[in-house]
């Protein structure tokens, strides 16, 4: 059974592109969670996600970042403009429930570098 | 906004000696999660507590969840240089909109020395 997948592994974008980051949950697994690992601090919830449902994004800046996850296909982050300030390694978690435990499981990150 | 307060932020030691890696807070979580990540690598789920009291026991490695649910500790018997890595807790939540979201610790960084 294939963990959660995350593509690419390394990212680098000149400020003013975008960064586009993919994530295929585990089989069976319809909850899909972001977070952002920043250099020196721990990680942080971004948004979450069910198919075709944004559920929570309390954690994502109101600008430049969005999140899909369609009926087919991986879940997407979107971040337009990429600055600086959005180097860091961004993971994504998957779960399949949402009542009782919430175990999550991680896949590898994307390390997003901004030249 | 809920904190997990994780110490110490930093642990070395010998192998063989045990260890204990805290996480406190001061909001009652539903559920709490141990992780380890590696460098470059992804957090792996070690454990997860559910129930105020419990105890689990992995290996060498024993979690307890705190009776109130709020604070957790991990034990490490015996440590070995393949234990070095950080550790994680992140509670989690039920009900609304945040159920399922996990607020992190920010970390131990343990290292072994044979």
């Amino acid at each position: 059974n294939a963990g959660v997948m995350q593509n690419p592994r390394h990212l680098v974008r000149r400020r003013g592109q975008e960064a586009r980051l993919r994530c295929s949950p585990m089989k069976g697994h319809s909850h899909v969670y972001w977070y952002r690992q920043l250099p020196e601090e721990g990680l942080k919830f971004m948004v979450y996600l069910q198919k075709e449902n944004i559920i929570d994004e309390s954690g994502m800046p109101k600008e430049r970042f969005s999140a899909e996850f369609p009926k087919e296909g991986p879940s997407i982050l979107r971040i337009q403009q990429v600055v600086r300030g959005d180097s860091a390694a961004y993971f994504c978690a998957s779960s399949p429930r949402t009542s009782g435990f919430y175990e999550q499981y991680f896949g590898p990150g994307t390390r997003l570098t901004v030249t | 906004t809920q904190l997990l307060e994780q110490s110490p932020q930093f642990l070395s030691i010998q192998e063989g000696e045990n260890l204990t890696v805290y996480c406190n807070s001061s909001s009652v979580f539903s559920s709490l999660q141990w992780y380890r990540q590696e460098p470059g690598e992804g957090p792996v789920l070690l454990v997860t507590v559910v129930t105020g009291g419990e105890v689990k026991k992995l290996k060498r490695l024993t979690f307890q969840f705190g009776d109130a649910r709020k604070d957790s500790s991990l034990h490490i018997t015996a440590a070995q240089p393949g234990d070095t890595g950080l550790y994680l807790c992140a509670g989690a939540n039920a009900g609304g909109t945040s159920y399922g979201k996990l607020t992190f610790g920010q970390g131990t960084i343990l290292t072994v020395h044979p």
